[in-house]
């Protein structure tokens, strides 16, 4: 089955640093785009960026640009999220999801990881 | 960027037809036919349901139609089922080159 894993719940303090990963499986994962998705709690879903890890040609949205890494490691079929100094309104559940191009639809997502930002 | 215009909740008794709007402008729906739509359950993942305007991903129920005229997209889902109730967003690719969601539709099935 085709799928992505992503790592589990981080709880963390404000200023600290933090990496999450979202594993593909049973597909080229360097065939295709992976994008990360925030979802704040209760509102609505916003791409932050996406990678081709065939090349690791990565573009973020505006509002994203700067302030996260969005990474890939092909050889272990892995995409990374990381933030180098974390604020409280990063709170939020990050979805990795899959897409053929920069274009199309995220046909295949990740479950999900929470990141608790707190003092 | 700003976020498609789609309404905070829409709602229909099972059996009936209800459609979701998306409101865009010529620099994302208008612009190209990648629009899609996904479902959400609460606490679940989403879940891609119309890909390029009006298509859908295999083992989509054919429920679930889309369409697009100018800058507005819809999403039509006939036949109303307990199990559609869930929040559903559009989603358009931009000439920003960048992706855009909507602010997201909770449906509810009465």
């Amino acid at each position: 089955e085709v799928q992505l894993v992503q790592s589990g719940a981080e709880v963390k303090k404000p200023g600290e640093s933090l990496k999450i990963s979202c594993k593909g499986s049973e597909y080229s994962f360097g065939s295709y785009w992976i994008a990360w998705v925030r979802q704040m709690p209760g509102k609505g879903l916003e791409c932050m960026g996406i990678i081709y890890p065939g090349d690791s040609d990565t573009r973020y949205s505006p509002s994203f640009q700067g302030q996260v890494t969005i990474s890939a490691d092909k050889s272990i079929s892995t995409a990374y999220l990381q933030w180098s100094s974390l604020k409280a309104s990063d709170t939020a559940i990050y979805y990795c999801a899959r897409s053929r191009t920069p274009v199309d639809a995220f046909d295949i997502w990740g479950q999900g990881t929470m990141v608790t930002v707190s003092s | 960027q700003s976020a498609l215009t789609q309404p905070a909740s829409v709602s229909g008794s099972p059996g009936q037809s209800i459609t979701i709007s998306c409101t865009g402008t010529s620099s994302d729906v208008g612009a190209y036919s990648y629009v899609s739509w996904y479902q959400q359950h609460p606490g679940k993942a989403p879940k891609l349901m119309i890909y390029e305007v009006t298509n859908r991903p295999s083992g989509v129920s054919n429920r679930f139609s889309g369409s697009k005229s100018g800058n507005t997209a819809s999403l039509t889902i006939s036949g109303l089922q307990a199990e559609d109730e869930a929040d559903y967003y559009c989603s358009s690719y931009t000439t920003s080159s960048t992706r855009v969601f909507g602010g997201g539709t909770t449906l509810t099935v009465l």
